[in-house]
């Protein structure tokens, strides 16, 4: 059981290119999540899926498009990087229990946009 | 969501236990008490949370006050690897929908 695996761990890109961050998980959780982290500060939610074939817009979904592929694959995906966009991009997936839902991290990528 | 006060930083002695504050006096009745933690730019870990009654894992000890505006995280025996960053968040868990707000959190550091 590896949890939520995220792939590249880290990721130089030029201005303008394009790139797939791509996140998996194995629990069977119904709720995915992308968040981003700038240096110093807390977790920003980019875009979220609350079940396989449905997306929505986080706080910062602006230069981002998501596929929730299936139920266990979520990916991210940059389609013209900006160095704004350079960041620690963190997967979650969620199961919502008796107890309230529960969100686990993958490890993160961290990308860097020159 | 409610919002989340927290000490910016703390320091423990190894073998010791560490307890993290946190207040949350805006908390509403079907808010849950959650904490995360993260050590050095992994990606946050899942520790406990609670919605009234104190909780305990294999982790740490949650513990919220009959009024339910602050709480305290436990680590019993804390060691050089339980330095991180301790997030308190506060939402409403019954929607998956919600994301996890992260303030700034506790900066935890555990010494020799």
């Amino acid at each position: 059981n590896a949890g939520v695996t995220q792939t590249p761990k880290f990721q130089v890109l030029k201005t303008g290119q394009s790139m797939t961050l791509q996140c998996a998980q194995d629990m069977n959780h119904n709720s995915m999540y992308w968040y981003r982290q700038d240096p110093g500060m807390g977790l920003r939610l980019i875009y979220y899926s609350a079940s396989e074939g449905t997306t929505d817009k986080g706080e910062v979904p602006n230069g981002y498009n998501v596929s929730r592929l299936n139920k266990r694959e979520f990916s991210l995906r940059l389609e013209s990087a900006a160095p704004s966009q350079t960041s620690v991009y963190f997967c979650a997936s969620s199961v919502l229990l008796g107890r309230g839902e529960t969100q686990y991290f993958g490890p993160g990528t961290r990308l860097l946009v020159l | 969501d409610a919002k989340t006060t927290q000490p910016p930083s703390m320091d423990c002695a190894e073998g010791r236990a560490a307890n993290l504050p946190c207040n949350h006096s805006t908390i509403s009745g079907n808010e849950y008490v959650y904490w995360y933690r993260q050590i050095h730019s992994q990606g946050p870990q899942y520790i406990i949370h609670g919605l009234k009654n104190n909780e305990t894992n294999e982790m740490a000890s949650l513990i919220i006050t009959e009024d339910r505006k602050s709480s305290t995280l436990i680590l019993p025996h804390a060691t050089l690897r339980d330095t991180a960053v301790y997030y308190c968040i506060v939402r409403v868990a019954q929607d998956n929908n919600n994301d996890m707000r992260f303030g700034a959190g506790t900066r935890l550091t555990v010494k020799p």
